[in-house]
């Protein structure tokens, strides 16, 4: 039971480019999230689903996309990446019972220089 | 606009003594209150509180909602360094999981 997953666990890009981060769980939850930490800021909805094929906007939503076609599994991407998009990028996911009681993954690690 | 804020951001206290953590919010149809331990890596969840006045107790931890005033504190007795970490509060938007987190706060406990 690896529980969350993310990969990758490091990436840099340049500005423009594109890249997909994957999240994958194996606790049959039914909701999924992204979140963005940057210092001194906590933590921030990017997107978020509540089943396969269903997904809505966060907090900060401009920049990425984000898909959700197999209920384990759940994509952000980011187009077009910038410099204010270099953060550390936490998944999660969660019972539709327990919302609340969020699992995240270790997170993703991102520099746009 | 929906917020959630915590004080102090940074305490550093010696093991054994005690800490208390404050977070205040304002969120649209709020259902709970939560809160999450982050060490070095991924946050986990403690406590979730919906009713004011009842304390939530895990070990030497300890928590109560305010919903009248709008806030909740976590209390942590006879700290040890193991307890450094930065504790997070959210509010549970009742949407879906949606969560708004404040900025947290960064506990050091020195040996």
């Amino acid at each position: 039971n690896a529980g969350v997953t993310q990969t990758p666990k490091f990436r840099v890009l340049k500005t423009g480019q594109s890249m997909t981060l994957l999240c994958a769980q194996d606790m049959n939850h039914e909701y999924m999230y992204w979140y963005r930490q940057d210092p001194g800021m906590g933590l921030r909805l990017i997107h978020y689903s509540v089943g396969e094929g269903t997904t809505a906007k966060g907090e900060v939503p401009d920049g990425y996309n984000v898909s959700r076609l197999k209920k384990q599994n759940f994509l952000l991407g980011l187009e077009s990446a910038a410099p204010s998009q270099t953060s550390v990028y936490f998944c999660a996911s969660s019972y539709a019972g327990a919302p609340y009681e969020q699992y995240f993954g270790p997170g993703t690690r991102l520099t746009v220089t | 606009e929906d917020k959630v804020v915590q004080s102090p951001l940074s305490l550093v206290v010696h093991e054994g003594d005690t800490v208390t953590l404050n977070c205040s919010y304002e969120v649209t149809n709020f259902r709970s209150l939560l809160w999450y331990k982050q060490e070095k890596k991924a946050p986990t969840f403690l406590f979730m509180l919906t009713s004011s006045g009842i304390e939530k107790k895990s070990g030497r931890l300890s928590s109560i909602l305010d919903k009248k005033e709008l806030f909740s504190i976590l209390n942590i007795t006879a700290t040890q360094t193991g307890d450094s970490a930065v504790y997070l509060c959210a509010g549970d938007y009742n949407q879906g999981g949606k969560l708004i987190f404040g900025q947290g706060t960064e506990l050091s406990v020195k040996p």
